[in-house]
């Protein structure tokens, strides 16, 4: 059984440019998430989805963060432009939420530097 | 304003001692918690959870102490282990849930041999 899938593991960038982070969720899986990882601040949600439909982006730091989940086995995250103080790690959760628990089940994360 | 917190960054613990991680939240609404672990270059993997209804739920070598008067809760790791050497998160929910955790910084944890 495949875990959460992201890509990619590792992101070099140049500040400015683009990045596009992707995630695969579980399959049966009906929300999935978004979290940043800094020394300072831990992990911060940064966007959570509920049905392929996005039901907080508080976390969300700065309008050049969006994301999108077209359809319930795919989601990105995108920064646009990109700045050296996004650098983190970038994990994306999926759970099946049904007011009982049901941990979070994490991918192994996208490494992003910005240079 | 950090409302899950971990004070202790890191905590060296013999094996077969008992290793206590600690976490204090600031958010009286938070009713359900957990504990996940994380090794390097992996995602963070659940491992227990405790509801505000209780103040004590254990798994094997894993137990985890909720104290609601002082917004405390503990994780006792009982005999520790090698393989426990990781980083764990405490992380906390509004409600009977896990929709947006919020998570505390992180304590790393070494078992020394």
């Amino acid at each position: 059984d495949a875990g959460v899938i992201q890509s990619p593991r590792h992101e070099v960038t140049e500040m400015g440019q683009e990045v596009t982070l992707r995630c695969k969720p579980i399959s049966g899986h009906n929300s999935l998430f978004w979290y940043r990882q800094t020394m300072m601040r831990g992990l911060e949600l940064l966007i959570y989805f509920n049905n392929n439909v996005p039901i907080d982006d508080s976390g969300m730091p700065e309008d050049r963060f969006s994301a999108k989940m077209p359809n319930a086995s795919f989601s990105t995250l995108k920064i646009q432009p990109s700045e050296p103080r996004d650098s983190a790690v970038y994990f994306c959760a999926s759970s099946f939420v049904t007011g009982a628990n049901s941990p979070l089940h994490f991918g192994n994360g996208t490494r992003l530097t910005v240079t | 304003d950090q409302q899950v917190k971990q004070n202790s960054p890191s905590l060296s613990v013999q094996e077969g001692r008992i290793s206590i991680l600690n976490c204090d939240y600031t958010n009286s609404m938070f009713d359900y918690f957990l504990w996940y672990k994380k090794y390097p270059a992996e995602g963070p993997t659940f491992l227990i959870s405790i509801s505000s209804i209780k103040d004590k739920n254990e798994d094997g070598r894993f137990t985890v102490f909720l104290n609601k008067s002082a917004k405390h809760l503990s994780l006792h790791i009982v005999p520790s282990q090698p393989g426990d050497s990781a980083v764990y998160f405490c992380a906390a929910s509004g409600y009977f849930g896990n929709e947006k955790l919020t998570f505390g910084t992180g304590t790393r944890l070494t078992i020394i041999p």
